[in-house]
């Protein structure tokens, strides 16, 4: 069973201040995604990286960064939290390409951010 | 760019009936990976099915039954004898080839199925 875990289901944090995400899977899948899901607007895709080391922004880079120095590990970071930034935000992995054939992402809980 | 739509917000039905999901996708692209996914109430994504651009057959599996119309960019999602445990946030998404690709996710639907 693939699995990826989240560091945290639920965290609060004040303005202003670095917060980490951290996403594990144990899968040794190439593929690692973070997105937001906020109510009405469905998920929106923050980064991803497709390598070690290699990453690529996504909709809604701004106010994030991330960084992947093992495979199984990707970390999200908001280099100054704000109160936009509280959502629910979803780690996912997947396969690499092969080919021209897409692999399903696999998600983890998710961590409930609030900033305050 | 692509775009997924899933114009029904929220569906409830009871216990038994059938339920029809409708997914409506936009790409210029003739290969693509069509997807849904499931979000209960608990929060974490369950990924259901994947189709690609190719492969036009209808899918069935168990209660839940797919239907894939290029015709009309439509990949609908059926679920016969609805139960309790189905009620979730449903999520259609799809997904380019190539380098860097990415999953576009409709909204969702959300469906309640009451006893």
């Amino acid at each position: 069973d693939v699995k990826v875990t989240q560091s945290s289901r639920y965290l609060v944090k004040r303005t202003g201040e670095k917060v980490f995400l951290e996403c594990v899977q144990d899968m040794d899948h190439e593929n690692m995604f973070w997105y937001r899901q906020d109510p009405g607007l469905g998920l929106r895709l923050i980064y991803f990286s497709y390598d070690v080391k290699m990453k690529e922004k996504g909709d809604i880079p701004e106010g994030y960064s991330v960084s992947r120095e093992k495979k199984e590990r990707f970390s999200l970071i908001l280099e100054s939290a704000s109160t936009n930034q509280t959502s629910m935000y979803l780690c996912a992995s997947s396969l690499g390409l092969d080919g021209i054939v897409v692999y399903e992402q696999y998600f983890g809980p998710g961590t409930r951010l609030t900033v305050t | 760019a692509q775009k997924v739509t899933q114009a029904q917000t929220e569906i409830s039905v009871v216990e038994k009936e059938d339920v029809t999901l409708d997914c409506v996708y936009e790409t210029r692209d003739t290969t693509y990976y069509l997807f849904w996914y499931k979000q209960p109430p608990s929060g974490e994504l369950v990924f259901l099915i994947r189709r690609n651009s190719f492969d036009e057959q209808n899918e069935i599996s168990g209660r839940y039954s797919w239907n894939f119309q290029k015709s009309t960019s439509s990949f609908n999602f059926t679920i016969t004898a609805s139960q309790v445990v189905d009620s979730a946030v449903y999520f259609c998404a799809l997904s380019l080839t190539g380098a860097n690709s990415k999953l576009t996710f409709g909204k969702g639907i959300t469906l309640s199925v009451r006893p």
